[in-house]
């Protein structure tokens, strides 16, 4: 069965960090492009970074580029978010998705059931 | 960037009930357009790609159809399990962008 598992989540402070992980089973991971995706409590579903099947190119939404960083270790079928400088508005559950075909392209088929970042002081 | 815009943003409809989303592109995305299910709580669930194509084991309930800037979601014979959110996304280009969501209550 595909399935993805996010965990990492929880409690930071405003200017804090978090690392987020992402685990891959069921499909050759190294063959897909990945993203993770965020809800903001009460909102819409808001695309947050993606990643090629190699790690070697990487996509941010503006609100996150220069504070997420997406990164990928094929040999451990594990995507990850490392967040810093972490603000208020960044409080959402964060989901990891995977996209449809193996050449990098295709909508998001998988997702993962989400993990639940507060930042509040 | 993308603005992905839908309408409704809230639909009210009964049992048995066919209902139509619609959802404009702020310019062509040919047709890298996709559809998701939410229900509170849980994770989106993947129910069309590239417009109009079902995925994996979503009924045929479920119909997308469009391309360039205008898309549309139907949803024949509501059944309870139906009543949820529905987003569309376009994977044409980065930032990828969702629509702001159109929740489907029970009348």
């Amino acid at each position: 069965e595909v399935q993805l598992l996010e965990s990492g989540g929880g409690l930071v402070q405003p200017g804090g960090s978090l690392r987020l992980s992402c685990a891959a089973s069921g499909f050759t991971f190294s063959s897909y492009a990945m993203s993770w995706v965020r809800q903001a409590p009460g909102k819409g579903l808001e695309w947050v970074s993606g990643i090629n099947y190699s790690g070697v190119s990487t996509y941010y939404a503006d609100s996150v580029r220069g504070r997420f960083t997406i990164s990928r270790d094929n040999s451990k079928n594990t995507l990850y978010l490392q967040m810093n400088s972490l603000r208020a508005e960044d409080t959402a559950v964060y989901y990891c998705a995977k996209r449809q075909y193996s050449s990098g392209g295709g909508a998001f088929d998988i997702w993962g059931q989400g993990t639940k970042v507060t930042v509040s002081s | 960037d993308i603005q992905m815009t839908q309408s409704p943003s809230s639909l009210s409809a009964s049992v048995g009930d066919r209902v139509t989303i619609t959802c404009r592109a702020s310019q062509g995305i040919s047709d890298y357009l996709a559809w998701f299910q939410q229900k509170p709580g849980k994770a989106p669930k993947s129910l069309i790609y590239a417009a109009s194509s079902l995925q994996s084991g979503v009924p045929s309930k479920f119909s997308g159809s469009g391309s360039g800037t205008d898309f549309t979601l139907t949803i024949s014979s509501l059944q309870p399990e139906d009543f949820a959110t529905y987003y569309c996304q376009q994977y044409h280009s980065y930032p990828y962008t969702f629509g702001q969501g159109t929740k489907l209550e029970i009348k």
